[in-house]
């Protein structure tokens, strides 16, 4: 069965530090791969997906990156943290098929 | 105005009671979501409908494409369902499968 794991599970970083978010999943091929952004009192947005290796489509202007490395593992990165990056982060999956999301990731940029 | 708008925005209820959670929407669509966000931040994928009805054990989703509307039932309530119900619409519109619209959700606290 297919498995997606994410990793850490909460974060504090100070403004202006690195980050590197990863993601995995396990049992599926060529998955359609997401991160999204929850942020405090808002709905989910998406930020990246990838449809394949190297291939990354951005949906809004920010200071993050995202980048997929291998078929299943999708890594969200930033050079320089803000404070409005803070927010829980999800990656997801799916191939012609609903969305399975990891458990996400708690970001607070101090 | 939100594209995706879901009431009511926080539900309390009592363990038995029938709970229905609404979902209506602007644009176009091909596709719309209802998931499950637990406390601790996990999201489940509980439907995806594009028409009709589908029911997976006491819940049960529909969807009125004309009338642009949703709705989430939930059937002999208990406290483990509690949690934030997020409806989401996948825009006819393009982009991927993944560029969906969310509604902010909807908090269901359901009391022994």
């Amino acid at each position: 069965s297919q498995t997606i794991h994410q990793w850490p599970a909460t974060l504090v970083q100070p403004v202006g530090s690195p980050l590197s978010l990863e993601c995995t999943v396990e049992g599926t091929s060529n998955p359609n791969l997401y991160w999204y952004r929850q942020a405090a009192g808002r709905g989910l947005q998406l930020l990246f997906y990838s449809v394949g290796i190297g291939q990354i489509s951005s949906e809004v202007p920010q200071n993050l990156s995202a980048s997929r490395p291998q078929d299943r593992q999708f890594i969200l990165s930033s050079k320089k943290l803000l404070l409005s990056d803070s927010g829980f982060y999800l990656c997801a999956w799916n191939y012609n098929s609903p969305l399975h999301f990891g458990n996400g990731t708690r970001l607070t940029v101090t | 105005k939100n594209e995706v708008e879901q009431s009511p925005q926080n539900l309390t209820a009592q363990e038995g009671e029938f709970i229905t959670i609404n979902c209506s929407y602007s644009v176009g669509i091909s596709a719309l979501h209802w998931l499950q966000q637990h406390p601790g931040g996990g999201i489940v994928s509980l439907f995806m409908l594009s028409s009709g009805k589908k029911k997976h054990g006491r819940l049960i989703a529909t969807i009125n494409i004309q009338e642009k509307h949703s709705s989430l039932h939930i059937t002999a309530s208990h406290p483990r369902d509690s949690a934030v119900y997020i409806c989401a619409v996948k825009p006819n519109y393009g982009g991927s499968q993944g560029n969906l619209i969310f509604g902010k959700g909807t908090k269901l606290s359901v009391k022994p």
